[in-house]
């Protein structure tokens, strides 16, 4: 089952502009996090968000939760070539096992 | 840093063979996890495990088993490949205190001709 549903599913800027990238998902969740994957490597972790938290920086990220819609933003500002990949959304499952599920991604292209 | 490393990059296998797909972390993570890539569907979980020889299903386990006799150590077995099989097979772990972040290998794309 899959709990987090990105949008939009591929997005193209131009290096110097902003991203962002939407994930919502159904049921309650205990943390969101979100993870980057370049072109047919792993996944790496970016940024987890709690539940009781509405915003969280990290560096030139900016996570945004709202639990009443369901949903979060990823904002990449200043965006570079070399944040070219594809971005995920991860929660916890619905059945509170300490599974991830994950959605089916965002493919960012940052063009020079 | 949390090292998760998946034995083969690449594998090609033929249909009806037995597959073995390894997966080592080297920081004592209690829980492993085995995810399918396939493009249009994302990450879907196979299997994952949080004891050594506990096991659970994940969302698509058919067709597939595990082991993980060591801690540090998962295996996903393809009990006879079929090319429907073929994927990009992620392997991950984390300390196991609940929903935390994952440490994922760096994939093995596995093409059963």
């Amino acid at each position: 089952s899959q709990q987090g549903e990105e949008d939009p599913q591929a997005l193209s800027i131009q290096e110097g502009e902003n991203a962002t990238m939407n994930c919502s998902y159904k049921t309650s969740i205990n943390n969101l996090q979100w993870y980057r994957q370049n072109s047919g490597r792993g996944l790496v972790h970016l940024i987890l968000i709690r539940s009781n938290e509405r915003e969280k920086h990290s560096g030139r990220l900016r996570v945004t939760l709202d639990t009443s819609k369901k949903s979060s933003s990823l904002l990449i500002t200043a965006s570079r070539a070399a944040d070219t990949a594809s971005y995920f959304c991860a929660t916890d499952d619905e059945g509170g096992s300490e599974k991830l599920v994950f959605g089916k991604g965002t493919k960012l292209t940052v063009n020079p | 840093d949390v090292k998760v490393t998946q034995s083969s990059r690449y594998l090609v296998k033929r249909t009806g063979e037995k597959v073995f797909l390894e997966c080592v972390q080297d920081m004592d993570h209690e829980n492993m996890f085995w995810y399918r890539q396939d493009p249009g569907l994302g990450l879907r979980l196979i299997y994952f495990s949080y004891d050594v020889k506990m096991k659970e299903k994940g969302d698509i386990p058919e067709g597939y088993s595990v082991s993980r006799e060591k801690k540090e150590r998962f295996s996903l077995i393809l009990e006879s490949a079929s090319t429907n099989q073929t994927s990009m097979y992620l392997c991950a772990s984390n300390p196991g205190t609940g929903w935390e972040k994952l440490f994922f290998g760096s994939g093995t794309q596995l093409s059963v001709l």
